[in-house]
Formats: C-alpha cells, structure tokens, sequence
C-alpha cells in the first residue's frame, strides 16, 4: 500500500540553529499538508500544499512540494522552544481523495 | 475554524467494557473522522463517520468494535466495545470544515484499558 515516509524521526536541536524534515511518498500525491503537536496536544493544521514545486512560507517556516508531488520538505529557520513537536505530513493519493496518508512525523527538541 | 470538543477527556476502564466517545463540533461540518494515536506514534484512521448512514470503516477496524453513529451535521459517537489493553490509546475526532482538505481535530480522548 502507499506509504508516506517521514525523516527524521527526532531531531534535537539548540535554539536559533535550522530544522528541516522531510517527507517523501511512495506514490504521486494530489495535495500534502503539514501538522503540528505540540506535547499532549492534538494534531493542528500549519498549511495545504497543491501545486507542483510549490513553496509557501509562514514566518519562520518554509514549506515546499517537489516537482514530482512526491516529497515536500518544512523547514524552520532558527528554531524556538516554542516550535517543539511532532511535525508530520499527510497526503491524499492522486486519483483519491478519501483518505488521508499520514507521515510517521518527526519529534523536534528546541534546547534553550 | 471549527471548535471541537471531545468527551470524556479521559478514562480508564475495566477489560470486557465498553466505552462511547462524543465528538461535537460547533457549527455544520462536512465530514467527520475518528482516529487512534497511540503515545508517540502516527494518526490511525479507524473510520469516516456519514451523516445519516454507516460509517465507512479502514482496513482493521470492523463496526462491531468500533460502532459508530452519527445522527446529524455537528455530532458524532465513537463506541469501543468489549475493550482490552490493546486499545488503551488515545483517539481523536477531526472534521473538515470549509476547505475540502484541512482536518480540525478535537483535543482527544485518552483511553487506558486495566
């Protein structure tokens, strides 16, 4: 079946450096989205991606779809302890837009 | 952006048991999904709860376990039946609102199975 591959599965990192995970799917995917949740939180919507080598930002995150709509990528320009969570992608399969794939999502620690 | 509550927030229970979950959204919502998460682990979907008819159920999830109602736009039950220490976890409902393809989650229930 389709799987959606999430790497890293945890990243610690000192506060102000980079973050980057990525999320790549077995099969070509019509959309992917990226959630975050934060610890003993549930899962909250960050952004929609849809077009071909999409890039979209939110401040100090920025979010991109590959050419081929198989893998994206989020990456978080000098974390804060306020960007600690699980990070994770899902994708709905070209062709089927029923059921949400989700990633494994990556754990990011922010040391202070 | 929907507002989702969940109830119980949390509960322990005996094994043999049964457990229904209440998800209510506060406006009228296009669709409706349960979903497990085991601690430190990826979404699960169980089933698409259909207003009016059956739930649509995922691979490994069957309705006699998992029966699931949801009468109207805005409410939807999940029951776990004759539970056991496997489905100690904590499941989530999640409803897509306006957007086709963002989900809104409630903030969960956690469930633990003695």
């Amino acid at each position: 079946g389709q799987q959606v591959m999430q790497i890293p599965q945890y990243q610690h990192v000192q506060e102000g450096e980079d973050f980057t995970t990525y999320c790549n799917s077995s099969t070509t995917l019509s959309n992917i989205q990226w959630y975050k949740q934060r610890p003993g939180g549930h899962p909250v919507f960050l952004i929609q991606l849809v077009k071909s080598g999409e890039v979209k930002k939110q401040k100090r995150l920025t979010f991109q779809f590959g050419e081929a709509k198989k893998n994206s990528s989020l990456h978080i320009t000098a974390t804060q302890t306020t960007d600690v969570g699980t990070y994770f992608c899902a994708g709905y399969n070209a062709g089927n837009n029923r059921k949400l794939i989700w990633g494994l999502g990556t754990s990011l620690a922010v040391n202070p | 952006s929907a507002v989702i509550s969940q109830k119980p927030s949390r509960d322990i229970c005996q094994r043999g048991t049964s457990l229904t979950i209440q998800c209510q959204v506060d406006s009228q919502v296009t669709m409706m999904f349960w979903y497990r998460q085991q601690p430190g682990q990826s979404l699960t979907l169980i089933a698409t709860a259909n207003q009016g008819s059956e739930a649509t159920y995922e691979s490994g999830f069957v309705i006699d376990k998992f029966p699931i109602s949801r009468p109207n736009l805005t409410f939807s039950t999940l029951t776990v039946s004759n539970m056991s220490p496997e489905d100690s976890s904590i499941y989530l409902c999640s409803v897509v609102w306006a957007n086709p393809y963002e989900q809104y989650f409630g903030p969960g229930t956690r469930l633990t199975v003695t």
